[in-house]
């Protein structure tokens, strides 16, 4: 099946400081990324759709700003948290959009980082 | 938002039990999908139903779609500890690609 990795896993940094999260399609190519954001026992959030070669779209209440995305390949795309705050402490999750015969698509989901901003 | 609203919002029973899951949604959709997610890990696709499909199994799994109700539910049959995890349902919807997701149940299986 189609693989998603994130990388990494894990993050602690300093209240002010930027932090890179990758999201590659390891044995697919993917036009279209996803990330979303999780609390603690709630449910994801998506934050913004990455698209190759494009700008990405972000849902309302979401800061392009505060969160940078790049889709610069068809297996990469990479969500910045800059001027990270410890309310931006989450677990931040990306997917990567599959297309079948038809209609039928479904997203594989990378195994999420846990950013902790201290 | 949240479209999906899942019930229970938790559920704990006996290995060997069925498991039943209950999500609504508010808007048209063009599939349903359900995901299940181990604590403090990323999100396993378990099935897909699209809108003119009534119901759909896959191992241990059945998923039921009503759309004149808006609703859909996902059956474990046979439970396992190992299925102890939440599961979300989440709805494709017009929005090309996006999924919308349901708040989730949290399962717990008891060996």
């Amino acid at each position: 099946g189609a693989v998603v990795s994130q990388h990494p896993s894990r993050v602690i940094c300093k209240s002010g400081t930027s932090v890179k999260i990758e999201c590659r399609s390891l044995d697919f190519q993917a036009t279209t990324m996803f990330w979303y954001r999780q609390f603690p026992k709630q449910s994801l959030m998506l934050m913004a759709t990455s698209n190759e070669g494009s700008k990405a779209t972000y849902e309302q209440g979401v800061e392009k700003d505060k969160f940078l995305i790049n889709h610069a390949s068809l297996t990469l795309s990479t969500l910045t948290v800059t001027s990270a705050h410890p309310e931006d402490s989450s677990f931040y999750i990306c997917s990567a959009r599959v297309v079948r015969g038809g209609a039928e698509e479904t997203q594989y989901f990378g195994p999420g980082t846990r950013l902790l901003v201290l | 938002s949240q479209q999906g609203e899942e019930d229970p919002q938790a559920l704990s029973i006996q290995e060997g039990e069925n498991a039943t899951m209950n999500c609504s949604y508010k808007t048209s959709i063009n599939n349903l999908q359900w995901y299940r997610q181990n604590s403090g890990r990323g999100l396993v696709h378990l099935i897909l139903i699209r809108s003119n499909e009534r119901e759909k199994h896959s191992g241990r799994l059945r998923v039921t779609l009503d759309t004149s109700k808006k609703s859909s539910s996902l059956l474990i049959t046979a439970s396992r500890a190992a299925d102890t995890a939440s599961y979300f349902c989440a709805t494709g919807g017009t929005s090309y690609g996006k999924l919308t997701f349901g708040q989730g149940t949290i399962l717990t299986v008891h060996p």
